[in-house]
């Protein structure tokens, strides 16, 4: 079964230092998201793409982050300059086109990347 | 904007019985999507069953069914015959569609069920 994957699974870097959050989504894929969850929270929603560009951010998503889709399978996350609240686990999701029908239109996660800032 | 309600902190089931896990929801939007995620100490996130907002009848997913009340606007999680595995942290989720090109999930808290043997 087609599965999102990630890399690294943890990072540990030092505040102010620049980190980058791998993706592969799932092949046929067309829509691409960031989420992040910190430790015994929520889950939150950071950025979504679609065609190429981002199609909506979250105002936690400010001028420290960035994504890019470097080539036609991996989609990644920049933040520029990590803070100590940035540690937190990063998840990629990527989703089918939804649909207004019963069929599966779920988004798909991958197995999230741990970030931590010290 | 799109609200998700877990009430219920933390669950206790006896093994193979069953339990229901509560999520009301709020949006504006006539069209939506609500979803059920599980999340096992190891972190990932695991899609267990979707409920359109159109759907007529109420999803199911093996062991895992959504008690669907649209008029009250909400969407539990029923699931049957417990296992030890079930134990977990479970997270309701709503999609909104809309036509800018993004279907993002506005999650809940979350509720960790533990599973008693």
């Amino acid at each position: 079964e087609p599965e999102v994957t990630q890399t690294p699974s943890h990072q540990v870097t030092q505040m102010g230092q620049e980190v980058i959050l791998r993706c592969v989504p799932i092949s046929n894929h067309l829509y691409f998201y960031w989420y992040r969850q910190i430790l015994g929270q929520k889950v939150e929603f950071l950025v979504s793409f679609y065609n190429n560009e981002i199609s909506e951010k979250s105002e936690i998503f400010d001028d420290q982050f960035s994504v890019e889709r470097p080539d036609g399978s991996n989609f990644t996350l920049k933040i520029r300059s990590t803070k100590l609240e940035d540690s937190a686990m990063y998840f990629c999701a990527s989703s089918a086109r939804p649909t207004r029908d019963r069929g599966r239109s779920e988004q798909y996660f991958g197995p999230g990347t741990r970030l931590t800032v010290t | 904007a799109q609200k998700i309600t877990q009430t219920q902190p933390g669950m206790f089931v006896q093994e193979k019985e069953a339990v229901t896990l509560d999520c009301t929801y709020d949006t504006s939007d006539p069209s939506y999507g609500l979803f059920w995620y599980k999340q096992p100490s190891s972190g990932e996130m695991i899609f267990l069953i979707y409920q359109g907002s159109y759907d007529q009848q109420n999803a199911t997913e093996g062991r895992y069914s959504l008690n669907f009340q649209k008029a009250r606007k909400s969407a539990n999680l029923v699931i049957s015959a417990s296992q030890l595995g079930d134990s977990a942290m479970y997270f309701c989720a709503m999609r909104v569609y809309s036509g800018a090109g993004s279907y993002q999930l506005t999650f809940g808290k979350g509720t960790k069920l533990s599973v008693i043997p």
